[in-house]
């Protein structure tokens, strides 16, 4: 089992919708959570983290955490043509090790 | 807004040969990481620092690998004897830490692309 799964992609959605990503972890014991994005041939850009149980919302984005099934997830509302990219779940374990997943690619088409 | 510098953006060397990456982190950050990323791949974690030491770090960083703050801004990363499959985007990244109101969030700079001949 993965340390770090992600919904397999690619997600395709129409501009304006809702696009979900999820992903699950496999050490209980984490407990801080992460959501980058990648555009390709760049760097990771963080845009949301989650500690607690719940919800979190920023913006357009709302990141998810459920510890007890150990899934966290990311919604993109009125998703847009320039969201398009890779999105990366990170879990960060403790002494500073973090594990990333292998990111769900999303195309949001005009 | 602060930002992770990293230089070189592209590194070409031959096999066998040392290479050091540079990293410059956020300036009051505590932490700082470097990962790897193989074209195609996913991000890979190799090593954290900490109060001047490994904090932790990845069965990838063996003992090729070592890392280095020589000084209060720069933070290197040097492959001793490089081998082909070492060729990848290497990233460096930092976050405040754990202290009272800091968090982990991590900041990735633009990364090294090194290709090993």
């Amino acid at each position: 089992q993965k340390e770090v799964e992600q919904n397999s992609g690619p997600l395709s959605v129409p501009e304006g919708a809702i696009a979900s990503l999820n992903c699950t972890y496999s050490d209980r014991g984490s407990q801080s959570f992460f959501w980058y994005r990648q555009y390709s041939g760049k760097s990771p850009e963080l845009i949301m983290s989650i500690y607690s149980n719940g919800d979190k919302e920023d913006g357009r984005f709302t990141a998810q955490l459920n510890k007890a099934s150990q899934y966290v997830s990311l919604l993109i509302r009125d998703s847009q043509p320039s969201d398009s990219a890779t999105y990366l779940c990170a879990v960060y374990h403790n002494a500073g090790k973090s594990t990333f997943g292998d990111g769900t690619t999303l195309t949001v088409k005009p | 807004e602060p930002e992770v510098t990293q230089t070189p953006s592209h590194q070409v060397t031959q096999m066998g040969q040392e290479v050091i990456l540079r990293c410059v982190p956020i300036s009051n950050h505590l932490y700082f990481y470097w990962y790897r990323q193989i074209l195609g791949q996913k991000v890979e974690f190799l090593v954290s620092f900490y109060n001047n030491e490994i904090s932790e770090k990845s069965e990838i960083f063996d003992d090729q690998f070592s890392v280095e703050r020589p000084d209060g801004s720069n933070f290197t990363l040097k492959i001793r004897s490089t081998k082909l499959e070492d060729s990848a985007m290497y990233f460096c990244a930092s976050s405040a830490g754990g202290l009272a109101g800091a968090t982990y969030e991590q900041y990735f700079g633009p990364g090294t692309r090194l290709t090993v001949t």
